[in-house]
């Protein structure tokens, strides 16, 4: 079946510092990836989805300079996060649809800013 | 404005029971409708699609049915499993696109 690599799985960074996450698509081309963010016990939430060439198209409160997202392939989008401060720390999902299936998922990333 | 209902109260069933999870939504029409499996820690895991024209879908002891005139999805598992322990959350999308839209989720707690 279709597989979605997220990486890092854990990161834990400074106050002002930034991160980069990665998500692959590994079996299939996805010309459009999602990025989301997940609070404990709480659903997720659609930060932006990333469009291969183009901008990302960012959900309402979404700060786009904060949370930078380049899709420079048609199996590689990067979430990073800039300037990243303690209230950043979350957990952060990515996914990718094949054509005519479910949307398959990464396998998240703990950011903790300390 | 677009929302989706799932009991965000844990349901907890008896090994070898039917396990029934309800989403339900309102001013939406979505093209399809999905429903996955979270564990603690990792990301969704897809299960099963239906689309609007399909009434029911099967896969091994998973049941899902899509009722556009309730606006009411029903997930089923049956022979529950202590494994099969999870949240389970409901999607939704449009025809605009791939774009999802999750429901709150529900745990799901099998109990030998």
């Amino acid at each position: 079946g279709a597989v979605v690599s997220q990486h890092p799985s854990r990161v834990i960074c400074k106050s002002g510092t930034s991160v980069k996450i990665e998500c692959r698509s590994l079996d299939f081309q996805a010309t459009t990836m999602f990025w989301y963010r997940q609070f404990p016990k709480k659903s997720l939430m659609l930060m932006a989805t990333s469009n291969e060439g183009s901008k990302a198209t960012y959900e309402q409160g979404v700060e786009k300079d904060k949370f930078l997202i380049n899709h420079a392939s048609l199996t590689l989008s990067t979430l990073t996060v800039t300037s990243a401060h303690p209230e950043d720390s979350s957990f952060y999902i990515c996914s990718a649809r094949p054509e005519g299936s479910g949307a398959f998922f990464g396998q998240g990333t703990r950011l903790t800013v300390v | 404005s677009q929302k989706i209902e799932q009991n965000s109260e844990a349901l907890n069933i008896q090994e070898g029971k039917t396990a029934t999870l309800t989403c339900n939504y309102t001013n939406y029409s979505p093209a399809y409708l999905q429903w996955y499996r979270q564990d603690p820690g990792r990301g969704p895991v897809f299960l099963l699609l239906i689309r609007e024209n399909e009434k029911e879908k099967r896969k091994e002891r998973l049941k899902v049915t899509f009722d556009t005139t309730l606006k009411q999805s029903l997930f089923h598992i049956t022979a529950s499993q202590p494994a099969d322990s999870a949240t389970y959350l409901c999607a939704l999308a449009s025809n605009a696109g791939n774009m999802l839209t999750f429901g709150g989720g529900t745990r799901l707690m099998v109990k030998p």
